[in-house]
């Protein structure tokens, strides 16, 4: 069965401290991973990855994605008490569309 | 503000009841995803439609049903309800013909079942 792993499930840093949280993937007919953040409700999308190697970044997040070790990692620099939220791995297979989460990693930053 | 608008925003209820949850996709995006969400289960596909029709299934009990109508937006129909059934339930839109999993979600209805 398809799945996906979230590591840690929870993380509490201070202000300012780098994170990176992880993704392992076990999926048949693999087409996308994607991240999202959740703060208090809605998860909002960070990052679509399809492909092996090519670092997406959008400001101080950065995600990367290894087909052939099957993981992903989501990168959280200078962290801010904003970025404190779950952050969800996600992914979709071909020939189906359904959006497959995994459970979260709760992070906190400390003032 | 992602554009999905998800109503009620919260739902008391005694079981053996019966609720209705109403999704109105963003402008434009024909996909409509439900998503349960629950403490000890993370966040579980329930079904998909586009366009009108049903595109995939997940974990959706027997005693929920959904549809979408002309208009695109779409209800989760939630019957015989269990204290188990208590959840946030989210509705999510998709602007692509197929999912590649960006996906725009509501702000979630939390249903309490008592």
């Amino acid at each position: 069965e398809d799945k996906v792993v979230q590591s840690p499930l929870s993380l509490v840093v201070h202000e300012g401290d780098t994170v990176t949280l992880n993704c392992s993937y076990e999926v048949t007919n693999f087409r996308s991973l994607l991240w999202y953040k959740q703060e208090k409700k809605a998860p909002t999308f960070l990052f679509m990855l399809t492909s092996s190697g090519i670092e997406k970044k959008s400001g101080r997040l950065s995600s990367i994605l290894d087909k052939k070790e099957l993981f992903s990692i989501l990168n959280i620099t200078a962290t801010q008490t904003g970025d404190s939220a779950i952050y969800l791995c996600a992914f979709v297979n071909f020939g189906n569309e359904k959006l497959t989460f995994g459970t979260g990693t709760r992070l906190t930053i400390i003032p | 503000d992602s554009g999905v608008t998800q109503t009620p925003k919260h739902l008391i209820t005694a079981t053996g009841q019966r609720v209705t949850l109403r999704c109105s996709p963003r402008s434009g995006d024909l996909s409509v995803y439900w998503y349960q969400q629950s403490l000890d289960q993370g966040l579980q596909f329930l079904i998909q439609y586009y366009n009108g029709e049903e595109r995939a299934k997940g974990n959706i009990l027997e005693r929920f049903s959904a549809q979408q109508f002309p208009d695109l937006h779409s209800e989760l129909n939630l019957s015989s309800l269990e204290l188990g059934d208590s959840a946030l339930y989210f509705c999510a839109s998709s602007p692509r013909t197929t999912n590649t999993g960006e996906l725009f979600f509501g702000e979630g209805s939390r249903l309490t079942v008592l």
